[in-house]
């Protein structure tokens, strides 16, 4: 059985840095694309960013509201993805998701996300 | 970045069918998705690739594309499908992910 397992959320003043985990099991993670998804309090879904398998480049991708400030990394010896926040403002104020992106049978990471963890929240107080 | 746009309430009888349209650009070249997610929990998959549903997903549950939109219908809702449904999909070069704001079922 897949299982993600996010951990590290906390409150965190306003331009601090936390960091976050993605405990991954059940599945072949270093082939694995992975993603983080937030969600602020009461509102929508929003990406974050993204880290392509190291077989595929390893590179990552970052949504508009979050690059320069935030950066994901893996350590597929620990099956662990991480998410560094620096710079932290209120509104980074959400639940934070870990997700993969499902390979397909000819080993192509696909677009949509599944499944994902729990998530951990992540307070930065006004 | 792109935008999705959803409707942000649908109201359903149980029984009958309750259709949430995603529209936006992206999708004129895109496949759509489609998330369940229930009051203080992950969201899960429900369709994938426009009309694809995962093992496990009923098969009430269905999705169509057509021209710069999706539609996911629940065919004959249950009040165990109130939720939070939200699309997404991806921009052309595959590095940008958005969702649509969510629609809110209600099954009364």
């Amino acid at each position: 059985e897949v299982q993600l397992v996010e951990s590290g959320g906390g409150l965190v003043k306003p331009g601090g840095s936390l960091r976050l985990s993605c405990a991954a099991s059940g599945f072949t993670f270093t082939q694995a694309w992975m993603s983080w998804v937030r969600q602020a309090p009461g509102k929508g879904l929003e990406w974050v960013g993204r880290i392509k398998s190291k077989t595929d480049g390893g590179t990552t991708d970052y949504g508009a509201p979050v690059k320069g400030r935030f950066s994901i990394s893996r350590d597929d010896s620990k099956n662990t993805l991480y998410l560094q926040m620096n710079s932290l403002k209120t509104e980074d104020t959400a639940v934070y998701y870990c997700t993969t992106h499902p390979i397909s049978i000819f080993g192509v990471a696909s677009n949509w996300f599944d499944p994902w963890g729990q998530g951990t929240l992540v307070t930065v107080p006004s | 970045s792109f935008e999705l746009t959803q409707p942000p309430s649908v109201s359903v009888s149980p029984g009958q069918a309750a259709r949430i349209t995603c529209s936006g650009d992206a999708l004129a070249k895109q496949y759509g998705y489609w998330y369940q997610q229930k009051p203080g929990q992950a969201p899960i998959l429900v369709i994938y690739k426009d009309s694809e549903r995962p093992s496990g997903i009923p098969e009430r549950f269905s999705g169509s594309h057509s021209g710069t939109a999706v539609t996911l219908t629940i065919s004959g809702a249950q009040a165990e499908d109130e939720a939070d449904y939200y699309c997404q999909s991806a921009d052309t070069s595959d590095t940008d992910f958005v969702f649509g704001p969510g629609t809110k079922v209600t099954v009364l």
